[in-house]
């Protein structure tokens, strides 16, 4: 497929377990974003990516949560012990490069944390 | 601190007629603009953008107008359609891109 692909599309988790989301980007896009939306919130920044490297991770909520970014493609976020508050749907972003320009984003992979 | 703002959580508009999306950001500095659009769901579709150096971007029934002196932007729909029904996100791009917290609009039959 030519879009963003996100997965699982849906997780759901016990409480103090650790997820991995995968994120694939579009091909030779060289930024990648994470994004996360709890309910009735808006879109919260977690991390950037240019190429394999995170000049931006300041939306990280905890050192609970980390990305990585292989071969300037594939980016997986983990969560490890979760908890009730992480419970969100979280989206996956690319776009050609990191400067204005529209990014394009997955359909998202909602977690929830019981 | 919100450095992009849209101050109406929920916008309701007769088919047919213009829909009008307001956003506010606060640095002055900010030089590109993106609108997106999302469904429950899915995730938020790309609508269009605008550089500092517009105050005006079209395209088909979307237009955005940029007001730098007021740090205002502005979505403009017409004519609205039921399929225009969604949450619209104004956004500021750098290396990130900085939501707003969004505005749902309904579009009555």
């Amino acid at each position: 497929g030519a879009g963003v692909s996100q997965s699982p599309s849906n997780k759901v988790t016990e409480k103090g377990k650790d997820v991995e989301l995968r994120c694939d980007p579009i091909s030779g896009h060289t930024a990648l974003y994470w994004y996360r939306q709890s309910l009735g919130q808006g879109l919260e920044f977690l991390i950037y990516f240019q190429g394999n490297s995170a000049p931006d991770k300041s939306g990280l909520p905890s050192d609970r949560f980390s990305a990585e970014r292989t071969g300037g493609s594939v980016s997986t976020l983990t969560i490890q012990r979760t908890q009730q508050e992480d419970s969100a749907v979280y989206l996956c972003a690319s776009s050609r490069r990191s400067m204005n320009t529209e990014a394009f984003f997955g359909q998202g992979t909602r977690l929830t944390v019981v | 601190d919100q450095q992009v703002k849209q101050n109406s959580p929920s916008l309701s508009v007769q088919e047919g007629r213009i829909s009008i999306l307001n956003c506010d950001y606060t640095n002055s500095m900010f030089d590109y603009f993106l609108w997106y659009k999302k469904y429950p769901a899915e995730g938020p579709t790309f609508l269009i953008s605008i550089s500092s150096i517009k105050d005006k971007n079209e395209d088909g029934r979307f237009t955005v107008f940029l007001n730098k002196s007021a740090k205002h932007l502005s979505l403009h729909i017409v004519p609205s359609q039921p399929g225009d029904s969604a949450v619209y996100f104004c956004a500021h791009r750098d290396d990130k891109i900085i939501f707003g917290k969004g505005t749902r609009l309904h579009i009555l039959p």
